[in-house]
């Protein structure tokens, strides 16, 4: 099974500033074949089911604020939330779906400062 | 607009069984394969089970595997999740989703298993 680590496990960030979250898989989840990494990423408000926001470790879902970006490849990826809004404040998980079993990070919180 | 809506949760006591549902709607549901996933209080996200467009392909993960079955119905636009040998540890809020990147989600339906 690829495991997925997520860190920190929490952030406080200042409205406005940046929140990084990284996310290692124990596999490569890069595939040689399309050159894609099967990596995404999700927001999980209280009460609510997760909201994808970002696949293929860096294309944004339709409707998702452009503040949000996913970068890495292979082992390492990284969420940004480039200036971070009240609303913004929600559980984050990555997710390989690379093999079976599908995996998720721990979660990493996200909060304000 | 896409709408999945889970149900069939609630109280059950250990070693008893429970059939989850799913309603599809608002999206070409034989276009995707679907999963169950789950959240026990206050933790991660676990993914339990998937199936195929057809529904001829089932994968489970190694925790439910011989006690969860997954089924769909593309006539009905439904997926099921039956639920046998109920533990403790299977208590969470159950989520039906678009698999194997999941864009679409269920609200959830809670499953409580306790005595």
């Amino acid at each position: 099974d690829i495991v997925m680590t997520q860190t920190p496990d929490s952030l406080a960030v200042s409205l406005g500033e940046r929140a990084t979250i990284n996310c290692k898989s124990s596999q490569n989840v890069l595939y040689s074949f399309n050159n894609k990494n099967y990596l995404a990423w999700y927001q999980q408000k209280p009460g609510q089911p997760p909201k994808l926001l970002i696949y293929w470790a860096s294309t944004r879902e339709s409707g998702v604020p452009d503040r949000f970006s996913g970068s890495g490849s292979g082992t390492d990826f990284t969420l940004t939330v480039r200036s971070l809004q009240a609303e913004d404040v929600a559980v984050y998980y990555c997710q390989q779906y690379y093999s079976s079993p599908l995996t998720f990070g721990g979660g990493t919180k996200v909060e304000i400062k | 607009e896409v709408h999945l809506v889970d149900s069939g949760g609630g109280l059950v006591q250990p070693g008893g069984s429970l059939r989850l549902s799913c309603a599809a709607s608002g999206f070409t549901f034989t276009d995707y394969w679907m999963s169950w996933v789950r959240q026990a209080p206050g933790k991660g996200l676990e993914w339990v089970a998937n199936i195929n467009k057809e529904g001829s392909e089932k994968y489970y993960a190694d925790s439910v595997k011989g006690r969860f079955t997954i089924s769909r119905d593309n006539a009905k636009n439904s997926l099921y999740l039956q639920m046998n040998s109920l533990r403790a540890e299977d208590t969470a809020v159950y989520y039906c989703a678009s698999s194997p990147i999941f864009d679409y989600w269920g609200q959830g339906t809670l499953v409580t298993v306790s005595s």
